[in-house]
């Protein structure tokens, strides 16, 4: 197995330009996960889809930022227009049908993003 | 509101002593934690888990304990080892929000074990 896979792996982009992030999550998992990783706030949850439906979209910071799961292998995060307090490491992780005890998600490597 | 606080950034030990990282949350509907390994340019992998019916729980030289009334969790490796130089994040989650797949993690610690 592949494991979860994000590209690009870095992206270096200027203020006011669209980012698009991808994501393949492992085949046969139910859920996506989108975190942001910061110094201040660690890995924060931005938004989730359950069988490709958003389920909890509280944690997307701005309406510049937008998701979406077009089928069970795939989902893009979108900002548009991007700002330089966007920057940040941006992880895709997926996960299998919960159970009643509790869930491990299974992570990416990451898309360092960089806002000039 | 950071519901789950790791207050060490970092934390320093020597190979072979046992290295404690410690974690507190505020949510008292948390019922199910988590710790999680990340390696520079990796993504965070699973370490170790714990329910809340129980207070300890074993895997190798990880262990996780819970104590429910103060609300806090560590995690004790040992003994220590070079390849234990990690960024470790707590992480919790509630059956009863959104069952139990969303996790709320805290800012992390970052381990370094000293030869």
């Amino acid at each position: 197995d592949a494991g979860v896979i994000q590209s690009p792996r870095h992206e270096v982009t200027e203020m006011g330009q669209e980012v698009t992030l991808r994501c393949k999550p492992i085949s046969g998992h139910d859920y996506l996960f989108w975190y942001r990783q910061t110094m201040m706030r660690g890995l924060e949850l931005l938004i989730y889809f359950n069988n490709n439906v958003p389920i909890d979209d509280s944690g997307m910071p701005e309406d510049r930022f937008s998701a979406k799961m077009p089928n069970a292998s795939f989902s893009t995060l979108k900002i548009q227009p991007s700002e330089p307090r966007d920057s940040a490491v941006y992880f895709c992780a997926s996960s299998p049908k919960t159970g009643a005890a509790g869930n491990e998600q299974f992570f990416g490597p990451g898309t360092r993003l960089t806002v000039l | 509101d950071q519901q789950v606080k790791q207050n060490s950034p970092s934390l320093s030990v020597q190979e072979g002593r046992i290295s404690i990282l410690n974690c507190d949350y505020t949510n008292s509907m948390f019922d199910y934690f988590l710790w999680y390994k990340k390696y520079p340019a990796e993504g965070p992998t699973f370490l170790i888990s714990i329910s809340s019916i129980k207070d300890k729980n074993e895997d190798g030289r990880f262990t996780v304990f819970l104590n429910k009334s103060a609300k806090h969790l560590s995690l004790h490796i040992v003994p220590s080892q070079p390849g234990d130089s990690a960024v470790y994040f707590c992480a919790a989650s509630s059956i009863s929000n959104f069952g139990n797949e969303k996790l709320t993690f805290g800012t992390g610690t970052r381990l370094t074990i000293i030869p």
